[in-house]
């Protein structure tokens, strides 16, 4: 069935460089998704990429897509504090509307 | 836009009650969803309406739990009853359909459910 895993934490320094990596299933998906979720919020876009694509970056942000592998990886250069958040991997399914979400990655930046 | 709004932010209930989310989607959106983030599960898809049809209902846990969409502009979660393990967040989405854009959903802010 339908899967995207992730690790639950990732802690990383202030300045630092983060990666958050994401395994899915799903070989038919179109996009593959990153969602952050603040606390006490619902979950924004953060960024995506297209299934033919290999890398996609986005100011601080780049996407690495394996599709061989079906793994997903965010790293975010010069971590900040404001960057705290859980980060969510998702897929879509198919030629569907529906998402498929990991269990989400806390991320803790710390001074 | 005032995004998708979601009522109420907060319900306290005991085990045994009805009850009932609502949410507003984007207006011109097509697609809404309803999920549910426990620390446990994480985020799980419950269903998803496209022009206000359930598509998907293969996530909703049991029979107590029902969804409507009567028009675009409005759609409820109801659980009746309520159980203790039901107590999560509840996040509806919105989502445009339009050809060569991409899946984004919009969430709202979530109805943080407590059942006694």
């Amino acid at each position: 069935g339908e899967d995207v895993e992730q690790s639950l934490f990732l802690s990383v320094r202030e300045g630092d460089s983060s990666v958050i990596n994401c395994t899915y299933t799903d070989s038919s998906s179109t996009y593959l998704y990153w969602y952050k979720q603040e606390p006490g919020a619902g979950l924004q876009l953060l960024t995506y990429i297209f299934s033919n694509m290999d890398m996609k970056q986005d100011q601080r942000l780049t996407v690495l897509l394996n599709k061989k592998d079906k793994h997903l990886s965010l790293r975010i250069a010069d971590t900040q504090t404001g960057d705290s958040a859980i980060y969510f991997c998702a897929e879509s399914i198919g030629n569907t509307d529906k998402l498929i979400f990991g269990t989400g990655t806390r991320l803790q930046v710390f001074p | 836009d005032a995004g998708v709004i979601q009522s109420p932010r907060h319900e306290v209930t005991e085990m045994g009650q009805e009850v009932t989310l609502r949410c507003k989607p984007i207006s011109g959106h097509n697609s809404l969803f309803w999920y549910r983030q426990t620390m446990m599960r994480g985020l799980e898809l419950l269903i998803y309406f496209n022009n206000n049809v359930p598509i998907d209902d293969s996530g909703m846990p049991e029979d107590r739990f029902s969804a409507k969409m009567p028009n675009a502009s409005f759609s409820t979660l109801k659980i009746q009853p309520s159980e203790p393990r039901d107590s999560a967040v509840y996040f509806c989405a919105s989502s445009p359909r339009l050809a060569g854009v991409t899946g984004e959903l919009f969430f709202g802010e979530g109805s943080r459910l407590t059942v006694l």
